[in-house]
């Protein structure tokens, strides 16, 4: 079964610190990885990562994927309160049945940046 | 972000009652999906439409279907509404499948 994980689920931390959320996952024919930044309403875009060992960089976040080992990191440094947030994990495969892209989503982690 | 919307924004119903939910979008993409997002399974797929009348099931489409007449339109139905299906719905759209999924605000629908 197709599935994403990402971990941690909740994390709490001080405006300042460097934080990394991660994202495994398992699925056939994959096509890319997407990052996104959830607030209190749609979710927003961050990243897309298609190839292993390109880091993709915007701003204090940076995100880097390993196809090898099925998984990506998102990074953020120097965190400011307004960074607290739901990140959430998406990976986008090539559905057998269908024939078309696919989306599944993992949990998200919870992003708390305390002042 | 592209120009999505979604009505209603807010809805609470009681169960047994057909609900419809829409999404409309500006940017002329070809793509459109509907999701639910719940606490502990994060955003699952309902449904998706590759094209006007041209629709797909997703992971979770029991008890949900839709409808696309319009370029811009996708409709997303509740035939008889379940409190299992008290969620949170996201719409999103794509002009290509390799290009990045662009989500609208969200309906909070309640089942009494």
């Amino acid at each position: 079964e197709d599935k994403v994980v990402q971990s941690p689920l909740s994390l709490v931390v001080h405006e300042g610190d460097t934080v990394t959320l991660n994202c495994s996952y398992e699925v056939t024919n994959f096509r890319s990885l997407l990052w996104y930044k959830q607030e209190k309403k749609a979710p927003t875009f961050l990243f897309m990562l298609t190839s292993s060992g390109i880091e993709k960089k915007s701003g204090r976040l940076s995100s880097i994927l390993d196809k090898k080992e099925l998984f990506s990191i998102l990074n953020i440094t120097a965190t400011q309160t307004g960074d607290s947030a739901v990140y959430l994990c998406a990976v986008e495969y090539l559905s057998e049945e269908t024939s078309g892209s696919r989306l599944t989503f993992g949990e998200g982690t919870q992003l708390t940046v305390n002042p | 972000d592209a120009g999505i919307t979604q009505s209603p924004r807010h809805k609470v119903t009681e169960t047994g009652t057909p609900v419809t939910l829409r999404c409309h979008q500006t940017e002329n993409h070809r793509y459109m999906y509907w999701y639910r997002q719940d606490p502990g399974h994060g955003l699952r797929l309902i449904h998706y439409s590759y094209g006007v009348k041209d629709t797909d099931k997703g992971e979770v489409s029991d008890g949900y279907s839709v409808s696309r007449s319009k370029t811009e339109d996708f409709l997303l139905t509740l035939e008889s509404a379940t409190s299992s299906q008290t969620s949170v719905y996201f719409c999103a759209s794509n002009r290509d499948r390799q290009e990045t999924q662009y989500f609208g605000p969200g309906t909070r629908l309640l089942v009494l």
